[in-house]
């Protein structure tokens, strides 16, 4: 079946590093992803990790990803009040995307 | 360049009415897709069009929704005798090549059925 599950919520303090965590179901999907929607607005892509990969980095963004497991994460370097929002872990089986309920990172002065 | 565009961003409609949401895509865009979005929750995969054709539709509820893209541009997502647990947010995708993994989400339509 297809699943994603996520943890709810999330705090930090300004400074600190954040790791937002996924498990997901289905081994088929090529691509995962981590899409950030900020209140009020639209969903924007974050970044994307390739099934065959353990990690990528991209400036603050560090992707995880165990395949074996079926485990995601994203770590948020340094992370700033503007971060705040809620973030979504993705999967891709046959095209469409399955999201999971998202988790709310709140980052506290 | 444009993002998608969604049309209306705000729609009441009293239950049992139809209604029709719209979505342009980023031009040139090939591959179409709908979500929904509940409060608190995450997308929810409905149907996605590679060009004109609808490639899946098996996230539509029920027979009281449809989907529609005549010219392989700008789609339509109707639902018909609209109930109270139709409302939420409704988003738009595209991307830009068939297979292609990056979707990029439109700003969406709030629907409230009252």
């Amino acid at each position: 079946g297809e699943d994603v599950e996520q943890s709810l919520f999330l705090s930090v303090r300004e400074g600190d590093s954040s790791v937002i965590n996924c498990t997901y179901t289905d081994s088929s999907s090529t691509y995962l992803y981590w899409y950030k929607q900020e209140p009020g607005a639209g969903l924007q892509l974050l970044t994307y990790i390739f099934s065959n990969m353990d990690m990528k980095q991209d400036q603050r963004l560090t992707v995880l990803l165990n395949k074996k497991d079926k485990h995601l994460s994203l770590r948020i370097a340094d992370t700033q009040t503007g971060d705040s929002a809620i973030y979504f872990c993705a999967e891709n089986p046959g095209g469409k995307l399955i999201f999971g309920q998202g988790t709310e990172l709140s980052v506290k002065p | 360049g444009a993002g998608v565009s969604q049309s209306p961003r705000y729609k009441v409609t009293k239950r049992g009415q139809d209604v029709a949401l719209r979505c342009d895509p980023i031009s040139g865009h090939v591959s179409l897709y709908w979500y929904r979005q509940a409060l608190g929750q995450g997308p929810e995969f409905l149907t996605y069009f590679n060009y004109e054709a609808q490639q899946d539709k098996s996230g539509l509820p029920n027979d009281r929704f449809s989907a529609e893209r005549p010219e392989g541009s700008i789609s339509t997502l109707t639902i018909q005798r609209t109930e109270q647990r139709d409302s939420a947010m409704y988003r738009c995708a595209s991307s830009s090549e068939v297979g292609s993994y990056e979707q990029y989400f439109g700003p969406g339509t709030r629907l409230t059925v009252t």
